[in-house]
């Protein structure tokens, strides 16, 4: 099983809302990613979380919030977006640790936000 | 920071053409690459995935090279299909479980 499941596939928000993204994965990886992808750009790196620590934040602004509950769930908590944050969220996954030179890198199938 | 390139940016060949795709990077100190694609409105696939100490991978009708100290990677298709239409992407891992994105190359294999 190399799956990485992301709920919902689609969202839609007020900008006074609160929403979350849900990722899971079941793989044993110890590293989880949240990637920002809008039209016809390549992702971009939001959070990296390694053994359920975050590792990484991309200078992200405080209105997202991520969280990882335990080994195979990570949620991108949403508050107070501004339309321009309209996007798809990938989440993805990876063995993890700093020497694993050999991992590669798993992709959920994205939650399309929109913030109106 | 890391900057990846990808050309070029869209391609449109006729089926049975063998193509190349290039990829560039500006940190040669990569523990590895790993070729994508993405079909419209879906996640990544990963395709190949090259280690830092190997020059090639192949899967199937796909070769992937590694020249690490020029900063170049290319993705060989062979006998291009009209189902290999979708956007390629190749991604660069930097120490820290960091992996940075390259621009992309749209294809278009016109049956």
């Amino acid at each position: 099983d190399t799956e990485v499941t992301q709920t919902p596939k689609h969202l839609v928000m007020g900008m006074t809302n609160k929403k979350s993204l849900k990722c899971e994965q079941h793989m044993g990886h110890r590293a989880m990613y949240w990637y920002k992808q809008k039209a016809k750009k390549p992702p971009e790196l939001m959070f990296v979380y390694s053994y359920e620590k975050l590792s990484i934040n991309e200078s992200v602004p405080s209105r997202f919030s991520p969280e990882c509950p335990n080994s195979s769930l990570l949620n991108l908590h949403l508050h107070a977006l501004q339309p321009e944050d309209s996007a798809l969220y990938l989440c993805a996954s990876s063995r993890g640790g700093l020497a694993s030179s050999g991992n590669t890198i798993y992709f959920g199938e994205g939650s399309w936000l929109t913030v109106v | 920071k890391q900057e990846v390139t990808q050309i070029p940016a869209a391609l449109s060949v006729p089926e049975g053409e063998n193509l190349v795709l290039n990829c560039s990077f500006t940190d040669s100190a990569i523990y590895n690459l790993q070729w994508f694609r993405q079909d419209p409105g879906k996640g990544l696939t990963s395709l190949l995935l090259i280690q830092s100490s190997q020059r090639e991978q192949t899967s199937g009708r796909l070769n992937a090279s590694l020249d690490k100290s020029s900063g170049r990677s290319t993705l060989y298709i062979a006998a291009s299909q009209p189902g290999d239409s979708a956007t390629y992407l190749c991604a660069v891992r930097r120490g820290g479980n960091q992996f940075y994105f390259g621009t992309g190359t749209s294809l278009t294999v016109i049956p």
